[in-house]
């Protein structure tokens, strides 16, 4: 089957630019997950979505991020505007049924972000 | 709240050498916990897990075992090759299927 899908691979932004990333999990997964990775760091969960209803959003600064997930399917994540400390990878994943991620849970290759 | 601590890194071993990264958590409940490797260049690819204490997690000659009263899931390998080289992350997962890392140890096996 494929696997996640996420694009750009790379980015590179001015701060206070503007940048959007976008991801497709594998088909049939009900359950997405976007997750930071700075350099140095294991990566952390920013927002989480079951079908296109947010689970957990607690860690997602909200001033300067958003996500979607319209009609369940693939996401977009906004930046706007950004900042040095945004700099990261940003690593997609899905999983399915909820909660039982460990049989089907799924990484992207992530979109590597740097703000310069 | 939840969290994973690992050994600090890099840890550089020669090639067959005895492999340990210690991996110890503090979670509400019993998660269920992960090895996860990224090689130079990759994504994150699952390595192995468990699920419940005393389980027995192994995969490609990597093994951890799911210690309740140590809240311990150190990882070991008998004989690490070269292409063993990558960072490591241990992370549980909470029951919303919420995946915490720890920071990450990266593994440099010379030959």
């Amino acid at each position: 089957e494929a696997g996640v899908a996420q694009s750009p691979r790379y980015k590179i932004i001015e701060k206070r630019q503007s940048v959007a990333f976008w991801c497709n999990p594998i088909s049939g997964h009900a359950t997405l997950y976007w997750y930071q990775q700075i350099l140095g760091q294991g990566p952390k969960l920013l927002i989480q979505f079951q079908n296109n209803g947010v689970v957990d959003d607690s860690q997602l600064p909200k001033d300067r991020f958003s996500a979607e997930r319209l009609k369940g399917v693939d996401s977009t994540l906004k930046i706007q505007p950004a900042k040095l400390e945004d700099s990261a990878v940003y690593l997609c994943a899905s999983s399915s049924p909820l909660g039982e991620g460990s049989y089907g849970y799924t990484f992207g290759s992530g979109t590597r972000l740097t703000v310069v | 709240g939840n969290s994973v601590t690992q050994m600090e890194g890099p840890v550089t071993l020669s090639e067959e050498a005895f492999l340990t990264i210690n991996c110890t958590y503090t979670a509400t409940g019993y998660p269920s916990l992960f090895w996860y490797v990224q090689y130079p260049g990759e994504g994150l690819q699952l390595l192995l897990k468990a699920t419940k204490a005393d389980d027995k997690g192994s995969n490609k000659g990597f093994e951890a075992t799911y210690r309740k009263e140590t809240t311990s899931f150190h990882l070991e390998k008998g004989s690490v090759q070269v292409s063993d080289s990558a960072v490591y992350f241990c992370a549980l997962m909470k029951t919303t299927g919420k995946l915490i890392f720890g920071q990450g140890t990266t593994l440099q096996v010379k030959p």
